[in-house]
């Protein structure tokens, strides 16, 4: 059973628009939702995160929404650039719990 | 400086041929776990282990084996590789008090002959 989903596989953006990633999950024991950056050939990196007594986190350019009667996060990413492309892992996790990640979205800004 | 340490970087084998991927990490955490990533696969869990001489399968533990005999090392071991097994790997560490945080290791590509 798939505890966390990101129905885009990929995602094509033009430099300067924004860019939004989804996140849908089932478990409703996470109490941290984070989001990780993964480049070609290194390991993934942390990104934000929110906890679950909020509903908004922002850094900089990334802000991070969390609806938790729908189960469903977004990673909002203001403007785009063409560094930010990359693997994105969505990975909710509860206290106690084992780590899960979401299959990733690739995300493409185009120049 | 914290960080998840994996060796080797990369690795060619042969078939049947037993193999150890080392990882260790100096933050003092108590969580560590393994991965590989394919190609539109994205990361899929082999190995975790919640603390000293504690571990338990995750999604594809098949054909890898683990041990936790100390905090910092969590080593993967593949007795007999099979070319299925051809993957990028990754080690990962957290502590259970950091909101979830992983520090990941750099990778290590394996391909199995």
């Amino acid at each position: 059973d798939q505890q966390v989903k990101q129905n885009s596989p990929s995602l094509s953006v033009q430099e300067g628009r924004i860019s939004i990633l989804n996140c849908d999950y089932t478990n409703s024991m996470f109490d941290y939702f984070l989001w990780y950056k993964k480049y070609p050939a290194e390991g993934p990196t942390f990104l934000i995160s929110i906890s679950s007594i909020k509903d908004k986190n922002e850094d900089g350019r990334f802000t991070v929404f969390l609806n938790k009667s729908a189960k469903h996060l977004s990673l909002h990413i203001v403007p785009s650039q063409p560094g930010d492309s990359a693997v994105y892992f969505c990975a909710p996790h509860g206290y106690g719990q084992n780590f899960v990640f979401g299959p990733g979205t690739r995300l493409s800004v185009l120049p | 400086e914290a960080q998840v340490t994996q060796n080797p970087r990369y690795l060619i084998t042969v078939t049947g041929k037993k193999l150890t991927v080392t990882c260790s990490q100096n933050m003092n955490h108590e969580y560590m776990s393994w991965y590989r990533q394919d190609p539109g696969l994205g990361l899929r869990q082999i190995y975790y282990s919640m603390n000293v001489e504690v571990t338990d399968k995750g999604d594809v533990p098949e054909g890898y084996k683990v041990s936790r005999k100390e905090k910092r090392n969590f080593p993967l071991i593949l007795e007999s590789p099979s070319p299925n097994q051809t993957s990028l790997y990754f080690c990962a560490s957290s502590s259970h008090i950091s909101g979830g945080k992983l520090f990941f290791g750099s990778g290590t590509q394996l391909s199995v002959l």
